[in-house]
């Protein structure tokens, strides 16, 4: 049973230039968050998708988008990329149904803006 | 606003000893979560905390929730290396998900 799977694992973009990350969800699962971790600290709540719609969103500019397929599989875009946009992206995914269901963590993106 | 605090953000202890984590949350909510993370690492799920009074073991990991006082700790028991990581409690709040800033255990021979 695959879990979270995000691509790429690493990329290189130059401040201005505007990237996509993609995330497929762990078999079972609905809805997908994503999250940005800088160097040392903890996961900061991006976004989270379901029904392919954002039902809730963190405290990030509006550079920051998503999308959602009827796949369950997700997107997250980040256009006119800053060098603090430096950071390990992270892709959760969980049923929406039912209490107790944790979160599955993806292996995450590695993003250097340069 | 929720917010979630973790206490302490190093941890460094011998080998066989025990030791505890704190973490403090602001305001209520349904569901509190230990995850581990390895250096380079995605995030690794511990536990799932769901109602007062919930006490959860695995190993020598035991993670407990008291959502009066609005605490969660994770308690280490005869601290092995291979425990060392960071640990990380996080509190849902409607979709959102909040973290704490992380405990760094370093576990020593």
């Amino acid at each position: 049973d695959a879990g979270v799977t995000q691509s790429p694992t690493h990329l290189i973009k130059t401040r201005g230039q505007q990237v996509t990350l993609r995330c497929s969800p762990k078999s079972g699962h609905d809805t997908v968050s994503w999250y940005q971790q800088a160097l040392g600290q903890g996961p900061q709540f991006i976004f989270q998708y379901y029904e392919e719609e954002e039902r809730q969103r963190g405290n990030f500019p509006d550079r920051f988008s998503g999308h959602q397929f009827p796949n369950y599989s997700s997107e997250l875009n980040v256009n006119a990329l800053l060098l603090g946009d430096s950071a390990l992206y992270l892709c959760a995914s969980t049923r929406n149904r039912g209490r107790g269901y944790g979160y599955t963590f993806g292996s995450g993106t590695r993003l250097t803006v340069v | 606003e929720l917010k979630v605090e973790q206490n302490p953000l190093f941890l460094s202890m011998q080998e066989g000893k025990n030791y505890t984590i704190y973490c403090n949350y602001s305001t209520t909510s349904d569901r509190l979560y230990w995850y581990r993370q390895d250096p380079g690492k995605s995030l690794e799920s511990l536990f799932v905390l769901l109602s007062n009074g919930a006490v959860k073991q695995e190993g020598r990991l035991m993670a407990s929730l008291d959502t009066k006082a609005r605490l969660s700790t994770l308690h280490i028991t005869a601290a092995v290396h291979d425990l060392s990581a960071t640990y990380f409690c996080a509190r849902t709040f409607n979709n959102d998900m909040r973290f704490g800033a992380g405990t760094r255990l370093t576990v020593k021979p």
